[in-house]
């Protein structure tokens, strides 16, 4: 069964305090992307990989870190974590670039 | 002007109404077009495609109108558990390729 597969799924967390959200796929898929949705604003992509060791910024990087060290998985760091990144996130992956996207279950983080 | 937009809602109809979404972007070189949908909290799951002919899939027709730029979702007969947001995606044209554009997403509330 094709999974995209996210954790933790839900995490309170205080500022400061590094965390790492883990992303897995098992569709061989090329592309990644990470997610977050707040409300009024939409989903706004965070990262993105186009391949191993491939990754540039989305539209709202900062604060965030991604790594792409093999096909499979590609985890969202939050070094020091702020309010202000209290949110839904999503996974998501794609065959290729014009192709529709899967998206994982989502990770509600709340940073206190 | 937003890359896509899309009328936030929410719409409230009776079952059994036809209802219809549109969702306009703004790069006429856009290539690739999608509907998903999104239940509260929930992550988004493709609902379909939408091709440059139109398309149908049971209760569903996508449409592109690319001299206008805007797609639209038609559902007929609603049922209760179309109850839900509705999200547009546009994936732009040449070096943009790598970008997945969400519209914010139109409610609908299907009414017993």
């Amino acid at each position: 069964e094709a999974q995209v597969t996210q954790n933790p799924r839900y995490l309170i967390t205080v500022t400061g305090k590094k965390l790492t959200v883990t992303c897995s796929q098992n569709m061989n898929h090329e592309y990644m992307s990470w997610y977050r949705q707040d409300p009024g604003l939409g989903l706004r992509q965070i990262y993105y990989s186009m391949n191993v060791e491939v990754t540039d910024k989305g539209d709202v990087p900062e604060g965030y870190k991604v790594s792409r060290k093999e096909k499979r998985n590609f985890p969202l760091i939050l070094e020091s974590p702020s309010p202000n990144q209290t949110s839904l996130y999503f996974c998501a992956t794609r065959r290729d670039s014009n192709q529709p996207q899967h998206f994982g279950d989502g990770t509600r983080l709340s940073i206190l | 002007r937003k890359e896509v937009e899309q009328d936030p809602g929410p719409f409230n109809v009776p079952e059994g109404a036809t209802v219809a979404f549109n969702c306009t972007y703004s790069n006429s070189a856009s290539q690739s077009f999608f509907w998903y949908r999104q239940d509260c909290r929930k992550e988004p799951k493709l609902l379909m495609s939408v091709y440059s002919s139109g398309n149908e899939d049971g209760r569903f027709t996508a449409q592109l109108n690319r001299a206008s730029q805007y797609i639209s979702l038609l559902i007929r007969d609603s049922k209760l558990s179309d109850s839900a947001t509705y999200l547009c995606v546009v994936i732009p044209g040449g070096l943009g390729t790598y970008k997945y554009i969400f519209g914010t997403g139109t409610r609908l509330k299907v009414l017993a």
